[in-house]
């Protein structure tokens, strides 16, 4: 069975850092890019961070650019995000997930960028004084 | 950037009833590179539909998903109680954005 379990939020000051992690289970995790994706209280979904399966590309969206730092560590299954110079717009639910493969003829191979088919239950982030 | 936009914001219906819901994209979505996740209160997102069309491992006929370039739709067929959640569109094919979301409701 797949699993993702996150950790590591909590509240935190503006400026602040904090290190979220995603646990990864029931898959070979070496094999797939992965995700986070956060939730503004009350508001819709939006990709924050991916990366290739050996760690070798990352990606980020505009907001986080040069303050959040994706990683992820295949020998423990493991998946990172850094985040630094927090800022109160960054409060979210913070979910890891897992990028489908792209099947095609019965072949399948990680092409990143695509749909997310297991998700975490998400660790909450809040950035107040 | 895709941007995409879904209608109606929320979709008040009963148990049993058949709910429609649209996803449009700012620009035509190569190979129909479009999903719908379902989200209930409290709970991470969950796949429904890849490619437009493809259901998800384990997700009821009664969901179904349909269109191609700027026009999608996500029917679900009769309503079942568990099925009142909000429902997100997703475009993977120019980078990767989400839609508003549509709340279904009971009514």
């Amino acid at each position: 069975e797949v699993q993702l379990v996150e950790s590591g939020g909590g509240l935190v000051q503006p400026g602040g850092s904090l290190r979220l992690s995603c646990a990864a289970s029931g898959f070979t995790f070496s094999t797939y890019w992965m995700i986070w994706v956060r939730q503004a209280p009350g508001k819709g979904l939006e990709w924050v961070a991916n990366i290739e399966k050996d760690g070798s590309e990352k990606y980020y969206v505009d907001s986080v650019k040069g303050r959040f730092t994706i990683s992820r560590d295949n020998a423990k299954n493991s998946l990172y995000l850094q985040m630094n110079s927090l800022r109160a717009e960054d409060t979210a639910m913070y979910y890891c997930a897992r990028e489908s493969h792209h099947c095609s003829n019965g072949i399948c191979y990680a092409r990143g960028f695509y749909y997310f088919d297991y998700w975490g239950q998400g660790t909450l982030v809040t950035v107040s004084s | 950037e895709i941007v995409l936009t879904q209608s109606p914001g929320t979709l008040s219906l009963s148990p049993g009833e058949r709910a429609t819901l649209s996803c449009r994209a700012s620009q035509s979505v190569s190979s129909s590179y479009l999903a719908w996740y379902q989200q209930k209160t409290g709970q991470a997102p969950r796949l429904l539909i890849y490619g437009a069309s493809s259901r998800a491992t384990g997700i009821p006929d009664r969901f179904s998903g349909s269109g191609s370039g700027t026009d999608f739709t996500l029917t679900i067929s009769r309503l079942e109680p568990e099925d009142f959640a909000v429902y997100y569109c997703q475009q993977y094919g120019s980078s990767l954005t989400f839609g508003p979301g549509t709340k279904v409701e009971i009514k």
